[in-house]
């Protein structure tokens, strides 16, 4: 079992640009979250997904974010006209219960 | 709004040293708190906690909950430099299914 697996490890974008970060969650695992990491900050969760299906995306900004997991394929993070303040780690988990969440290794987004 | 405080937010110790880590939390309908050790790549799982006074432990670490307080301690004996790491804490609350993170605390062992 690889784990969670993340991609690209570091992006880097600028302003303006489209960036989409996958998550392929670990085998037989089919809940994902993603959290973001700010600088000097704690994980912030953002949005929980199940195949096909957004659960939970009150932590998602309204504008410029959005997320799918598709049922084939792995769940994507896609962020529209990036600005300086997205720059940040963006994590993945995937778990069967979120009390076991396994984290990827994040993603670094720089915009530049 | 489910909060999560964890102190200190930094702490230099020297190798061998004890350190306690503290997490508070103040949320609706608690259901279990986690620990985090998060170094140059993704946060990996230390403990769960659900239950009162019921210490966890895994080798040189332990960690305790006291809900009527509302807290949490996270104790590493005997620190080594591969300890060094930010220390997350963070709570699962409600019918949530997300976790509630703390700013974490950065632990630094000197040799």
């Amino acid at each position: 079992n690889a784990g969670v697996m993340q991609n690209p490890r570091h992006l880097v974008r600028r302003r303006g640009q489209e960036a989409r970060l996958r998550c392929s969650p670990m085998k037989g695992h089919s809940h994902v979250y993603w959290y973001r990491q700010l600088p000097e900050e704690g994980l912030k969760f953002m949005v929980y997904l199940q195949k096909e299906n957004i659960i939970d995306e009150s932590g998602m900004p309204k504008e410029r974010f959005s997320a799918e997991f598709p049922k084939e394929g792995p769940s994507i993070l896609r962020i529209q006209q990036v600005v300086r303040g997205d720059s940040a780690a963006y994590f993945c988990a995937s778990s069967p219960t979120v009390a076991e969440a396994f984290f990827g290794q994040g993603t670094r987004l720089t915009v530049v | 709004e489910d909060k999560v405080v964890q102190s200190p937010l930094s702490l230099v110790v020297h190798e061998g040293d004890t350190v306690t880590l503290n997490c508070s939390y103040e949320v609706t309908n608690f259901r279990s708190l986690l620990w985090y050790k998060q170094e140059k790549k993704a946060p990996t799982f230390l403990f769960m906690l659900t239950s009162s006074g019921i210490e966890k432990k895994s080798g040189r670490l332990s960690s305790i909950l006291d809900k009527k307080e509302l807290f949490s301690i996270l104790n590493i004996t005997a620190t080594q430099t591969g300890d060094s790491a930010v220390y997350l804490c963070a709570v699962l609350s409600g019918s949530a299914r997300q976790l509630t993170f703390g700013s974490g605390t950065q632990l630094t062992v000197l040799p």
